[in-house]
């Protein structure tokens, strides 16, 4: 089975703070993906990565950053917290090639005050 | 851009009411729908991947279909146990919709 372990159920930071959220697949997935969940929002792409060193942007990237430098770890990294990014942070990871579905963590309750 | 749309947003059935969740979309050229359940303060679990139109998948209650603009999540005869968040996605730029909560009461 595919495992998706992401290090914190919940944190609590304060505005400014630089966070990150790490997250480890032990599949040799090529591709992995941070998301964001608010209730009537559904999930939202926040950046996501084919390979090693490769990111690209989703459909919220602004405040977020991310580092891929071994293939089984990406983190997510908020340069600067702000209280409108209190959210489920969910990560994923999947095989290259068309049509596979994704494999999720527990996710991150980030609590941002 | 891709869009996917889900209905109803709530659903609250009776233990043995048999219903249906909608998933809609437009892509161009799908490659693959998916299904997930997701259980509060957990991530999403995959349940189905569909990839052409006519095509069926089925896991205990739950029955998933696919036409060419939409998908449908039959639940027979649920239980409690089957209460969760239904989400479906599209492939490959895995957009999700908001989701179906679903409660049944025993």
């Amino acid at each position: 089975d595919v495992k998706v372990t992401q290090s914190s159920r919940y944190l609590v930071k304060r505005t400014g703070e630089k966070v990150f959220l790490e997250c480890v697949q032990d599949m040799d997935h090529e591709n992995m993906f941070w998301y964001r969940q608010d209730p009537g929002l559904g999930l939202r792409l926040i950046y996501f990565s084919y390979d090693v060193k490769m990111k690209e942007k989703g459909d919220i990237p602004e405040g977020y950053s991310v580092s891929r430098e071994k293939k089984e770890r990406f983190s997510l990294i908020l340069e600067s917290a702000s209280t409108n990014q209190t959210s489920m942070y969910l990560c994923a990871s999947r095989s290259s090639g068309t049509g596979l579905p994704l494999h999720f963590g527990n996710g991150t309750r980030l609590t941002v005050t | 851009e891709d869009q996917v749309t889900q209905s109803p947003e709530a659903l609250r059935l009776q233990e043995g009411e048999s219903s249906s969740l909608n998933c809609s979309y437009t892509v161009s050229g799908l490659r693959g729908l998916f299904w997930y359940r997701q259980d509060p303060g957990k991530g999403p679990e995959f349940l189905f991947t569909l990839y052409s139109a006519g095509e069926e998948k089925e896991k205990e209650r739950l029955k998933a279909t696919l036409t060419k603009k939409e998908s449908f999540l039959h639940i027979t005869a649920p239980k409690p146990e089957d209460s969760a968040t239904y989400l479906c996605a599209v492939a490959d730029d895995m957009r999700f919709g908001a989701g179906t909560r679903l409660t049944v009461k025993p």
